[in-house]
């Protein structure tokens, strides 16, 4: 069975720009997790989406948002770019649930210059 | 929230010795995982242990959910097993329906 997968790996952007980001879950997870991490803040919790719907939304502005298709494909848009947002940014797929098992992808690493 | 806390933050070992790494959690949880973070910067799962001890090959994990910790074993450690650590732990109840992570252990292993 195929992993999490997520693209583009990496995105070099400016600021002001957007930016989109996609993530394939496990076949037959329903459950899609983002997550940024930073070296100064860690690992931090952005969304998770479930049958095409957003269930729980981290502490980000405004500028951070995201979708889920109907085959559980999510993309996440950040608008605006701002040098803080450079990260790794990290998708997690789980069944039904973050109370599952959750399995990340390889990431997407932003850079905005 | 929930807090996590990781330790030792940082650990040197020569390859061939054995660790613990350690993570407490502030509350009830239903949902413990442990990660590897590669070079690459991809988490890769170890463990899902919300209670008990599991073993897979040189790593074992126990989390004992009533006093709120949860240790890593590793045994004779490699040059690859270097990396950071990460515990990550789910509230058991409330709306926050997220993972919680540490800050990690940097373990690194010397040849």
């Amino acid at each position: 069975k195929a992993g999490v997968t997520q693209t583009p790996r990496y995105l070099i952007k400016t600021r002001g720009q957007q930016v989109t980001l996609s993530c394939s879950p496990i076949s037959g997870h329903r459950s899609v997790s983002w997550y940024q991490q930073t070296p100064g803040q860690g690992l931090q919790f952005l969304f998770e989406y479930f049958s095409e719907t957003q269930r729980n939304k981290g502490n980000f502005p405004g500028r951070f948002s995201g979708r889920q298709f109907s085959n559980s494909r999510s993309e996440m848009n950040v608008s605006t770019l701002e040098l803080g947002d450079s990260a790794l940014y990290l998708c997690a797929s789980s069944w039904t649930s973050p109370g599952n098992e959750q399995f990340f992808g390889p990431g997407t690493r932003l850079t905005v210059l | 929230g929930i807090q996590v806390e990781q330790s030792p933050p940082d650990l040197i070992l020569q390859e061939g010795a054995n660790s613990t790494l350690r993570c407490n959690f502030s509350d009830s949880v239903n949902n413990l995982q442990w990660f590897h973070q590669n070079p690459w910067g991809q988490l890769i799962n170890l463990f899902y242990i919300p209670s008990g001890t599991k073993q897979n090959g040189r790593l074992s994990a126990t989390t004992v959910a009533t006093e709120r910790y949860s240790l890593l074993y590793i045994s004779s450690s490699q040059t690859t097993d270097s990396g950071v650590y990460f515990c990550a732990v789910l509230l058991a109840q409330g709306s926050a329906r997220q993972l919680t992570f540490g800050s990690g252990t940097q373990l690194t292993v010397l040849p």
